[in-house]
C-alpha cells in the first residue's frame, strides 16, 4: 500500500494559483493518483485522476514527474469556494485499499 | 440519479442503545464502502462490499460494529451497543467496476453523536 504525504495546510488568496504537492515514494507499477476535495459537511468528491505527465480537466491539472514519486495538483485562480480538504489517493483500479490520508486544508482568504 | 442516499442525517443516541444506519447506493453500481470521520482519526475505511458481498472488513473497529447489504440497493452499519466514542459522520460511498476511474460517490452522511 503506497503511504502518501501532503503538508498538513496551505494558505491562499483570491485569483491565486495553488499547489499542493503529495509524495508517494513506494508507488507501484499500476498505481494511478487521485484527488478529492471535500467541504465542511459533505462527503469527498472526485476532482481528478492521472498516471503520468500531466492531467488537465475542467477543475485542476494534475502533474506527475517520471519518476512518479510525487504529484502535484494545480487550481487555478482559486476563489473563496475552493476552500477545503485535498486528499491525494494512490493505488490501483480495484478499489481494495482506497485509502484517505490526512489531507491537506486549504484555507482561501479574500 | 439521486446520488448516494443515507439516513438519518443526524442521530443522536444514548451510550448502550442500538444505532443503524442505511445507504442507498446509485443504481448500478458494485462497490459500497462505509468509511468514518472524527477529527482525531480522519477518514478512515471500514468495510466495503463488491457485488453485495463483504470483501474486506478489517477496518471495522470492534465487534459492536456490523455491516449487512442484503441487496443491490441497500446497505446498513449497525452499531451495538454503541458508546460515546464511536461519535463521527459516518459516510457511505458507491462506485463502479467498469469506471476506469477511482471515482467513488460519498452520501451527505450521517452525524452521530453518543450521549
Amino acid at each position: 500500500l503506497a503511504k502518501t504525504t501532503q503538508p498538513i495546510s496551505m494558505d491562499s488568496y483570491e485569483g491565486q494559483e495553488v499547489n499542493i504537492t503529495c509524495s508517494h515514494n513506494n508507488i507501484a507499477t499500476n498505481d494511478y493518483i487521485t484527488w478529492y476535495q471535500q467541504f465542511p459537511s459533505q462527503g469527498p468528491r472526485f476532482i481528478i485522476q492521472g498516471y503520468k505527465t500531466k492531467v488537465t480537466n475542467e477543475v485542476a491539472s494534475l502533474f506527475i514527474p517520471a519518476d512518479r514519486k510525487s504529484s502535484t495538483l494545480s487550481l487555478p485562480r482559486v476563489s473563496l469556494s475552493d476552500t477545503a480538504v485535498y486528499y491525494c489517493l494512490v493505488g490501483d483500479h480495484n478499489f481494495n485499499k482506497f485509502y484517505f490520508g490526512s489531507g491537506t486544508k486549504l484555507n482561501v482568504k479574500p | 440519479d439521486a446520488g448516494v442516499i443515507q439516513s438519518p442525517r443526524h442521530e443522536v443516541t444514548e451510550m448502550g442503545q442500538e444505532v443503524t444506519l442505511r445507504c442507498k447506493p446509485i443504481s448500478g453500481h458494485d462497490y459500497l464502502f462505509w468509511y468514518r470521520q472524527t477529527m482525531m482519526r480522519g477518514l478512515e475505511l471500514l468495510i466495503y462490499f463488491n457485488n453485495n458481498v463483504p470483501i474486506d472488513d478489517s477496518g471495522m473497529p470492534e465487534d459492536r460494529f456490523s455491516a449487512k447489504m442484503p441487496n443491490a440497493s441497500f446497505s446498513t452499519l449497525k452499531i451495538q451497543p454503541s458508546e460515546p466514542r464511536d461519535s463521527a459522520v459516518y459516510f457511505c460511498a458507491s462506485s463502479r467496476t467498469a469506471s476506469l476511474k477511482r471515482e467513488a460517490f460519498f452520501g451527505q452522511g450521517t452525524r452521530l453523536t453518543v450521549v
